[in-house]
């Protein structure tokens, strides 16, 4: 089975703070994806990267930003966090010439 | 326009039931279709994928695909309390499988 593991289910920050989201998944997937997921909204794609060290713009990045050092691991950041980053965040990986995305267990992160 | 649109529900349905939800998209492109389950704090999981014209069924779930129309739909037949959760539609735009788009989702209740 694959797993997609992210790091904290639930985090408190406050306004202004560096945040770091982790993701790391088990299944040697190139493709990794942050969303983030709002009442009403949906998911929507933050960033994603296709390949160690690369990475793409989603629908809303800014107020983010995205590091890929090595292939099993994704991180989300939030350099300067404000509330109305507040959400839920999902990680998801694909496989290359697969097209089904697998999710993490989602972190919920408070800006306070 | 959403470009996936669902209807956000609640959908209430009695125990034993059919439950039908339903999907529409607006890229004509899209090729590949999916539907997610939610639970309440949980991460989405894959529960059908199509890709063709028609139905595809699987144990009690059945997906329905009219690429003419832009119409997905899925059919949960004898509906249990286990069923109740948020469904997600999703859709790979113009056939990419970096840019998946999703629905906001429908909220199923299903009552003993």
């Amino acid at each position: 089975d694959v797993k997609v593991t992210q790091s904290s289910r639930y985090l408190v920050k406050r306004t202004g703070e560096k945040v770091f989201l982790e993701c790391v998944q088990d299944m040697d997937h190139e493709n990794m994806f942050w969303y983030r997921q709002d009442p009403g909204l949906g998911l929507r794609l933050i960033y994603f990267s296709y390949d160690v060290k690369m990475k793409e713009k989603g629908d809303i990045p800014e107020g983010y930003s995205v590091s890929r050092e090595k292939k099993e691991r994704f991180s989300l950041i939030l350099e300067s966090a404000s509330t109305n980053q507040t959400s839920m965040y999902l990680c998801a990986s694909r496989g290359q010439g697969q097209n089904i995305q697998y999710f993490g267990a989602g972190t919920r992160l408070s800006v306070l | 326009q959403k470009e996936v649109e669902q209807n956000s529900g609640p959908l209430s349905v009695p125990e034993g039931a059919i439950a039908s939800l339903n999907c529409t998209y607006s890229d004509r492109g899209s090729q590949s279709f999916f539907w997610y389950r939610q639970y309440s704090g949980k991460s989405p999981e894959l529960i059908m994928f199509i890709y063709s014209n028609g139905d595809k069924e699987d144990g009690r779930f059945t997906a329905q695909l009219n690429k003419a129309s832009q119409y997905v739909s899925l059919l949960i037949r004898d509906s249990q309390p286990s069923d109740s959760a948020t469904y997600l539609c999703a859709v790979n735009r113009n056939d990419n499988n970096n840019d998946m788009r999703f629905g906001a989702g429908t909220r199923l209740t299903v009552k003993p």
